[in-house]
């Protein structure tokens, strides 16, 4: 069974600072992971989607990076914001999963950015 | 381009009474659908999926029943409500295929039964 954490699942920073988020799974039989952002009471906001065979993608100030052999994801997050302050979920596709593509998300990690 | 509607927004319902979420995708077809539950302090948890018209699987044993009636309509339903139905409840969308293109979410239902 794909069992996916995240690590820490809470973390405060001054703004300007750079962080890192991290995302482990057990199976490294996945077709991709996916990094989202979710504000208090809303729904999730797509940030980054890397495939299994890509091991990086950005996208403005993050950057998401992937080692399917070894279980982990990181998300980048350079010059922090307080505008960055959200829950930030990983999921995983399972290869295996035939044409279902179900996603299997982290607990997430509660990012605030202090001004 | 697509966009994924759920309403409503916010739910206040009595213990054993009926419930009906819904969701509709614009902008693409025969998506693969999706429906989420986030308890309180929980990740969320896949409640049923939906690979086309009128097919449906269901993740988990519980008080509730999915349908798709139309290509890009997915419903939640449940006769009868229970205190631990409450939660936040998303839709989500993705095209099919064995390559799992990019998924999107909706902006939720916050679900509390009284």
């Amino acid at each position: 069974k794909q069992e996916v954490t995240q690590i820490p699942a809470a973390l405060s920073v001054p703004e300007g600072e750079n962080l890192v988020l991290n995302c482990s799974f057990t199976d490294s039989a996945i077709y991709n992971l996916q990094w989202f952002r979710q504000d208090p009471g809303k729904g999730l906001t797509s940030l980054l989607l890397i495939q299994s065979s890509q091991r990086e993608q950005t996208s403005g100030r993050l950057n998401a990076s992937l080692d399917k052999s070894s279980g982990r994801s990181t998300l980048y997050i350079a010059a922090s914001q307080p505008g960055d302050s959200a829950t930030y979920l990983c999921a995983v596709t399972l290869a295996w999963g035939g044409a279902t593509n179900k996603l299997i998300f982290g607990t997430g990690t509660l990012l605030a950015v202090q001004p | 381009s697509q966009t994924i509607h759920q309403w409503p927004a916010t739910l206040v319902q009595p213990v054993g009474s009926p419930l009906s979420l819904e969701c509709t995708v614009e902008g693409t077809s025969n998506p693969n659908l999706y429906w989420y539950r986030q308890a309180a302090g929980r990740g969320l948890q896949l409640l049923f999926y939906s690979v086309g018209i009128g097919q449906i699987s269901s993740e988990v044993p519980q008080n509730l029943s999915a349908s798709r009636p139309q290509d890009r309509q997915f419903i939640l339903s449940s006769k009868k409500l229970l205190l631990s139905d409450s939660g936040f409840y998303l839709c989500a969308w993705r095209l099919g295929g064995l390559r799992a293109p990019e998924a999107f979410f909706g902006q939720g239902t916050r679900l509390t039964v009284v």
